[in-house]
C-alpha cells in the first residue's frame, strides 16, 4: 500500500475554505485515494473517493494531479461541525478490504 | 435503513475477564470489518469477516482475540482475559460485495476499558 503522508493538524475560521493535502508519491496504477472523516467518539464516515482530475459531492471536492503523487480534499466553507480528523487512504478498489488509517489530519474550525 | 450497530456502547471489565463485543451490520451488507483505535492514534485493521469465514485476520493479536460473523446474529469480536492493555475503542464497518472496497460504513464503537 502506498505510504501517505499528510499535516497533522491544521486551524481555520468559520466561513472559510480549507484545503488539505496528502501526498502519496509511490501510488501505483491501481490505486484510488480516499477521505474518510472521523469526529470526536465516533466511528470514520466515508468521504469522497477519486481516481484523477476531480470529484466533486455534496460534502467536498478531491482535486488530483496528472501525476497522482498528491492529492487535495477541499472543504468549502467550513463550519464548526467540521472540526474533525481527517483520513487520506491510498489503495487498490478491489482485492484486500483491510482499510489503512494514517495520523490523519487533525482540523480545528474557530468560531 | 438503519447503520452499523454496535453493542455495548461502553463495556467496563476487570483483568483477566472476557469481553464480548457485538456488530451488527448494515441491511444487505455481507462484509464485516473490525478495528481498534487506541487512545490519540488511529484506526488498525484487525480482522475482515463474511457469513460464517474469517477471510482476513492479518491484524488479530495471535492470542485471546477472536472473531466470528455466523449465519445468523450479529458478529462478534472476543477478547479474553483482558488487560489493560486491551483498553481502546473498537469500530466495526461493514460493505456489500458489490462496493468500493473503500467504501466502508462504521459503527459507533465499543470503548472497553479495563481496570
Amino acid at each position: 500500500l502506498a505510504k501517505t503522508t499528510q499535516p497533522i493538524s491544521m486551524d481555520s475560521y468559520e466561513g472559510q475554505e480549507v484545503n488539505i493535502t496528502c501526498s502519496h508519491n509511490n501510488i501505483a496504477t491501481n490505486d484510488y485515494i480516499t477521505w474518510y472523516q472521523q469526529f470526536p467518539s465516533q466511528g470514520p464516515r466515508f468521504i469522497i473517493q477519486g481516481y484523477k482530475t476531480k470529484v466533486t459531492n455534496e460534502v467536498a471536492s478531491l482535486f488530483i494531479p496528472a501525476d497522482r503523487k498528491s492529492s487535495t480534499l477541499s472543504l468549502p466553507r467550513v463550519s464548526l461541525s467540521d472540526t474533525a480528523v481527517y483520513y487520506c487512504l491510498v489503495g487498490p478498489d478491489t482485492g484486500r478490504r483491510a482499510l489503512t488509517f494514517g495520523s490523519g489530519t487533525r482540523l480545528q474550525v474557530q468560531p | 435503513n438503519a447503520g452499523v450497530m454496535q453493542n455495548p456502547r461502553h463495556l467496563v471489565r476487570r483483568r483477566g475477564q472476557e469481553a464480548r463485543l457485538r456488530c451488527s451490520p448494515m441491511k444487505g451488507h455481507s462484509h464485516v470489518y473490525w478495528y481498534r483505535q487506541l487512545p490519540e492514534e488511529g484506526l488498525k485493521f484487525m480482522v475482515y469477516l463474511q457469513k460464517e469465514n474469517i477471510i482476513d485476520e492479518s491484524g488479530m493479536p495471535k492470542e485471546r482475540f477472536s472473531a466470528e460473523f455466523p449465519k445468523e446474529g450479529p458478529s462478534i469480536l472476543r477478547i479474553q482475559q483482558v488487560v489493560r492493555g486491551d483498553s481502546a475503542a473498537y469500530f466495526c464497518a461493514s460493505s456489500r460485495l458489490a462496493e468500493s472496497s473503500y467504501e466502508q460504513y462504521f459503527g459507533p464503537g465499543t470503548r472497553l476499558t479495563v481496570t
